[in-house]
């Protein structure tokens, strides 16, 4: 059955350095978002794309964070200078369609930043 | 800001008892939900979407939507210890545009 994947699972970073989150999508999917999971918190939507532009982003989603889709299967979550405040669960996830379509998880990178 | 609860728990209920989770939500304009299961540490997993008013049952799962009332259901029949988990329950909808939001979640215990 295809599934979204993600890589790195754990990734350790220290505050001010970069950090790239990757995703494959599922290969005839053409939504893909972003999520975020703070430890004991709510999942929240980080942001939205779709035809390769952002199509919706949250007020988290900020100067410090890009997304890019590289190739044709590749979607990256690049968050420029880390915070404390972003160490978090970061799900990927991917849809075929957008009318009410259903969005399928990835297994999440753990970001921890020192 | 539009929202959607749920009841935290622990929800606890004896294996092969029927378990029931409850969502309400705030847009009048939703139009899809969602319920996923989260096991500790993991991503959520759908196990269920329903667009319209009514049932939706799929094995021992069955979630109930009412508009009106603005609250969403899951039914989880002949519960067992490996359903324990965390159940999201995720509204998708116009004011909302293309993202999932989702509520805090339940924890359920199923208790052999």
């Amino acid at each position: 059955e295809p599934e979204v994947t993600q890589t790195p699972s754990h990734q350790v970073t220290q505050m001010g350095q970069e950090v790239i989150l990757r995703c494959v999508p599922i290969s005839n999917h053409l939504y893909f978002y972003w999520y975020r999971q703070i430890l004991g918190q709510k999942v929240e939507f980080l942001v939205s794309f779709y035809n390769n532009e952002i199509s919706e982003k949250s007020e988290i989603f900020d100067d410090q964070f890009s997304v890019e889709r590289p190739d044709g299967s590749n979607f990256t979550l690049k968050i420029r200078s880390t915070k404390l405040e972003d160490s978090a669960m970061y799900f990927c996830a991917s849809s075929g369609d957008s009318e009410g379509g259903e969005q399928f998880f990835g297994p999440g990178t753990r970001l921890t930043v020192l | 800001q539009k929202e959607v609860e749920q009841n935290s728990g622990p929800l606890s209920v004896p294996e092969g008892a029927i378990a029931s989770l409850n969502c309400t939500y705030s847009d009048r304009g939703s139009q899809s939900f969602f319920w996923y299961r989260q096991y500790s540490g993991k991503s959520p997993e759908l196990i269920m979407s329903i667009y319209s008013n009514g049932d939706k049952e799929d094995g021992r799962f069955t979630a109930q939507l009412n508009k009106a009332s603005q609250y969403v259901s899951l039914l989880i029949r002949d519960s067992q210890p490996s359903d324990s988990a965390t159940y999201l329950c995720a509204v998708k909808g116009m004011e909302y545009g293309n993202k999932l939001v989702f509520g805090a979640g339940t924890i359920l215990r199923v208790e052999s």
